[in-house]
């Protein structure tokens, strides 16, 4: 699976857009992104997948520029309960697939 | 269930004993994988399954480690003669088995070898 490089923390204040970006420069034509969002004491859970330009849910967007070498997690207007590591994956992601995990990015929100 | 489950939440267990952990995925998932996770870092695979059959147990640190899904539902991850540098938090997770399918994670055991 292609290496990532995160951010190791970031801090917002409630209210701010946080974006982290995770840089891939060895993405393969056939991989993925994806990120997953792992509250303390929980496991890690999937926020969004993306393969190229941008990608929204109900709570992130994903931009991916055209050369795919990196992409940025977007999430809008943060709030204490957003406080989490953040983890950038990248992969083919068939089905059978071990997940790759970095160390993340540590985001704190500020009250 | 809902959710994946795993059990017990907390082990609290002396050097040399044997442990089983136990992941109960959702119903249904075909797949079903093991994960280990020190504090600060991300979940590092163990192994997986795909219905009964262990498909990579590549990340099984040694031969103390293994594990097993004999009727394609509930797993254990058994670990022998257990050493302190075992303790952390060990993760479950399943899928459903198709291309790019998202995992879901269990709480996690936390495993603590005195």
């Amino acid at each position: 699976l292609a290496k990532t490089t995160q951010p190791i923390s970031m801090d917002s204040y409630e209210g701010q857009e946080v974006n982290i970006t995770c840089s891939h420069n060895n993405i393969a034509t056939n991989d993925y992104i994806t990120w997953y969002q792992q509250f303390p004491s929980q496991g890690p859970r999937f926020i969004i997948q993306g393969y190229k330009t941008k990608v929204t849910n109900e709570v992130a967007s994903l931009f991916i520029p055209a050369d795919r070498k990196s992409s940025t997690l977007s999430l809008p207007r943060v709030s204490l309960s957003d406080t989490a590591v953040y983890y950038c994956l990248v992969g083919e992601f068939r089905g059978n697939t071990p997940l790759v995990f970095g160390k993340g990015t540590r985001l704190s929100v500020i009250a | 269930g809902a959710g994946v489950s795993q059990s017990p939440r907390y082990k609290v267990t002396k050097r040399g004993q044997d442990v089983a952990l136990r992941c109960d995925p959702i119903s249904g998932h075909v797949s079903l994988y093991w994960y280990r996770q020190a504090l600060g870092q991300g979940p590092e695979f163990l192994t997986y399954f795909n219905y009964e059959a262990q498909q990579d147990k590549s990340g099984l640190p040694n031969d103390r480690f293994s594990a097993e899904r004999p009727e394609g539902s509930i797993s254990t991850l058994t670990i022998q003669r257990t050493e302190q540098r075992d303790s952390a938090m060990y993760r479950c997770a399943s899928s459903q088995g198709q291309r790019s399918e998202t995992q879901y994670f269990g709480p996690g055991t936390r495993l603590l070898v005195l």
